[in-house]
């Protein structure tokens, strides 16, 4: 398996333009998260989707921030507009208990958005 | 809601000696306790995890042991090498409606010197 695949790897944008992440959980797997790493709040969940239903979207920011899964097998986290202090790494990860037996979870290499 | 506190934010350590890093969790319901590996530019991937049924699990190097009484569980690395250094975070898995969530520590960032 290719393991979860997100692009782009890098996005330089400036500020009020919007940007779009994706995300390809590993096939099967029927969770996927989306986090945010810094290096002052660390590693933060954003939401997350179960069969490609938001369970939990209580760590998204603002309104800003949207995340969609169109299908089980893509996912698109969106912020528009963007701002500066939105410059993060930005994870997927993709889970399935019945598989594993366990919430382990296998992150993505992540996406460095950088917003001037 | 859950809530893990990890520590230390820093450890630096000789290659060949040990190294440990400590979590607590607040949740005493929480039933999975895995540990993440995070190498420069990569993803987190799991090294190594634990279910509360148990109070210990080894694999060659790397041990975890979970106190549940006490609500903490500990990452120890024996023979560390150079390769080992990298960000280490902590996580738990809180049970109920929302499922298959892992919360995790602040992380630890561990400098092994060669």
């Amino acid at each position: 398996d290719a393991g979860v695949i997100q692009s782009p790897r890098h996005e330089v944008t400036e500020m009020g333009q919007e940007v779009t992440l994706r995300c390809k959980p590993i096939s099967g797997h029927d969770y996927l998260f989306w986090y945010r790493q810094t290096m002052m709040r660390g590693l933060e969940l954003l939401i997350y989707f179960n069969n490609n239903v938001p369970i939990d979207d209580s760590g998204m920011p603002e309104d800003r921030f949207s995340a969609k899964m169109p299908n089980a097998s893509f996912s698109t986290l969106k912020i528009q507009p963007s701002e500066p202090r939105d410059s993060a790494v930005y994870f997927c990860a993709s889970s399935s208990y019945s598989r594993t037996g366990n919430n382990e979870q296998f992150f993505g290499p992540g996406t460095r958005l950088t917003v001037l | 809601g859950e809530n893990v506190e990890q520590h230390p934010s820093t450890l630096s350590v000789q290659e060949g000696d040990s190294a440990v890093i400590k979590c607590t969790y607040s949740d005493s319901a929480s039933n999975y306790f895995p540990w993440y590996k995070q190498e420069l530019g990569k993803g987190p991937q799991l090294i190594i995890d634990i279910r509360s049924n148990v109070g210990e699990k080894k694999d060659q190097r790397i041990a975890v042991t979970l106190n549940k009484t006490a609500k903490h569980f500990s990452l120890h690395i024996t023979e560390t090498q150079p390769e080992d250094s990298a960000v280490y975070f902590c996580a738990a898995s809180p049970p109920g409606e929302y499922g298959n969530k892992l919360v995790f520590g602040a992380g630890t960032i561990l400098r092994v010197k060669s």
